[in-house]
C-alpha cells in the first residue's frame, strides 16, 4: 500500500542552527501537507504544496514540493527553542479518503 | 469558535472496562478520523468516517469500534478487547472544498485524551 517515509526520526540542534526534514512518498501526491505538533499538544496545521517544484516561506521555515511530486522537506533556518516539537508530512490516500501521514521527525533545540 | 472538543482529557480505565472516548465537532465537516499515537511515535488510524452512518476501518481498528449518528460526533469506544489501549487518541475532520488543483485538505486535530489502563 501507499506509504508516506520521513527521515530522520529526530533530530537534536543546537539553537542557531538550521534543521530539513525529508519526506517521501511510495506515489505521486496531489498535494502534500506538513503539521506541527507541540510537546503534549495535538498536531496543527502548518501548509499544503500542490504544485510541482513549489517553494513556500513562513518566516524562517521553508517548504518544498519535489519536481516528480514524491518528496518534499521541510527546513528551519536559525531554529529557536520555540521550534521544538514533531513535525509531520501527510499526503492524499490512494483514493482520496484519508491522509497517510509520515511517522513524523522530532526536533529538540539545545539553548 | 469554531472547532473539535475532545472529553474527557484523561482518562483512566480498569482492564477489562470499555471506555467511550467523545469527539465532537461544529466545523461542518463530512469526514472524521481517529487516530492513536504513542509516546515518540507517528499517528496510526483507527478508523474513519466520510458520511453520517458509515464509516470504515482504518490500520488498527481491532479492539476499537465507532459509530457515526450525526455529522457532529464521532465517538470512540475502546473495548475489553484491546489489549495495549494505553495511549493518546486524537480526533480529526477534514475540510474539503471543490476537487481540483484547488482543492484543499486541511485537518483539524482535536487537543486529544490520555487513556490510561490500571
Amino acid at each position: 500500500g501507499q506509504q508516506v517515509m520521513q527521515i530522520p526520526q529526530y533530530q537534536h540542534v543546537q539553537e542557531g542552527e538550521d534543521f530539513t526534514t525529508y519526506c517521501n512518498s511510495s506515489t505521486t501526491l496531489s498535494n502534500i501537507q506538513w503539521y506541527k505538533q507541540r510537546p503534549g499538544g495535538h498536531p496543527v496545521f502548518l501548509i499544503q504544496l500542490v504544485k510541482s517544484g513549489e517553494v513556500k516561506k513562513q518566516k524562517r521555515l521553508t517548504f518544498q514540493f519535489g519536481e516528480a511530486k514524491k518528496n518534499s522537506s521541510l527546513h528551519i533556518t536559525a531554529t529557536q527553542t520555540t521550534d521544538v516539537g514533531t513535525y509531520f508530512c501527510a499526503g492524499p490516500g490512494e483514493y482520496g479518503n484519508k491522509l497517510v501521514f509520515g511517522a513524523g521527525t522530532i526536533l529538540r533545540v539545545k539553548s | 469558535d469554531g472547532g473539535i472538543t475532545q472529553s474527557p482529557k484523561y482518562l483512566f480505565r480498569k482492564e477489562g472496562q470499555n471506555v467511550t472516548l467523545s469527539c465532537e465537532q461544529n466545523l461542518n465537516h463530512d469526514a472524521m478520523y481517529w487516530y492513536r499515537q504513542d509516546p515518540g511515535q507517528g499517528l496510526r488510524l483507527i478508523y474513519y468516517s466520510q458520511i453520517v452512518n458509515d464509516f470504515q476501518k482504518g490500520d488498527i481498528a481491532e479492539g476499537y469500534s465507532v459509530s457515526r449518528e450525526k455529522k457532529e460526533s464521532f465517538p470512540l469506544t475502546v473495548t475489553s478487547a484491546q489489549k495495549n489501549p494505553t495511549a493518546f487518541y486524537l480526533c480529526a475532520s477534514l475540510a474539503r472544498l471543490a476537487g481540483g488543483p484547488g482543492s484543499y485538505n486541511e485537518q483539524f486535530f482535536g487537543p486529544g485524551t490520555r487513556l490510561t489502563v490500571l
